[in-house]
């Protein structure tokens, strides 16, 4: 069956271009994660979505990252004047529904990443 | 070539045998956990999950246990197999914006052995 699909696998930029990492959740799936991976660490929330809106933002770097969702649907990650230390993977993952605090965990399926190489 | 620092904690095992992956939580308020297993070039796959009112929770050849005293959470793999071979995460989760938030941490590699 079709997962989380992350478009592209890979992108290489120059220092200070402006890039946007793609990614198409689960059909259905109405909570939507991006995370930042770098090189032997573990994934770092960035900005998850409810629906349309951002719920929480709180993981956002700075100011020249930004994501979008506007049918609630595929995702956009938008990095401007990329640095080299924005170098990592990065990853989408969508859930049917966010988890509840009180509820049962709405299991999070992540797609396999877009490596961004920043030169 | 990597830096130091950059290594990840190893398990090596032989196939058949049983591992345990540790794994330490900083929020003392966190209440939910979850082990994820990633291979290489792929996304985090949910393994199992526990919840804090629980230490002990057991699915299909593996067991998590959770120590709220001291901040810790084990996976233990039954039987390993060459298939097991990944990073494994523990991420401690809190609740935001109508979800849980994972926190991951940096992760084991698990090397199984033939």
């Amino acid at each position: 069956g079709a997962g989380v699909s992350q478009t592209p696998s890979n992108k290489v930029t120059e220092k200070g271009k402006y890039v946007e990492l793609r990614c198409d959740p689960i059909s259905g799936h109405t909570a939507l994660y991006w995370y930042r991976q770098s090189l032997g660490q573990g994934p770092e929330f960035l900005i998850y979505f409810q629906g349309t809106g951002a719920a929480d933002d709180s993981g956002l770097p700075n100011d020249r990252f930004f994501a979008v969702r506007p049918e609630g649907s595929v995702s956009t990650l938008k990095i401007q004047r990329t640095e080299r230390g924005d170098s990592a993977v990065y990853l989408c993952a969508s859930s049917l529904t966010p988890m509840r605090g009180e509820g049962s965990y709405n299991e999070q399926f992540f797609g396999p990443g877009t490596r961004l190489t920043v030169l | 070539g990597e830096s130091v620092g950059l290594h990840l904690p190893t398990l090596s095992v032989q196939e058949g045998d049983n591992s345990i992956i540790n794994c330490a939580y900083s929020n003392s308020a966190s209440d939910y956990f979850i082990w994820y297993k990633q291979e290489s070039g792929k996304g985090p796959q949910f393994i199992i999950d526990i919840r804090s009112n629980m230490d002990k929770r057991q699915g299909q050849r593996v067991t998590v246990l959770l120590n709220k005293t001291v901040k810790h959470l084990s996976l233990q793999i039954a039987a390993t197999q060459p298939g097991d071979s990944a990073v494994y995460f523990c991420a401690e989760n809190t609740a935001s914006g109508g979800s849980y938030i994972p926190t991951f941490g940096r992760g084991t590699s698990l090397i199984v052995h033939p």
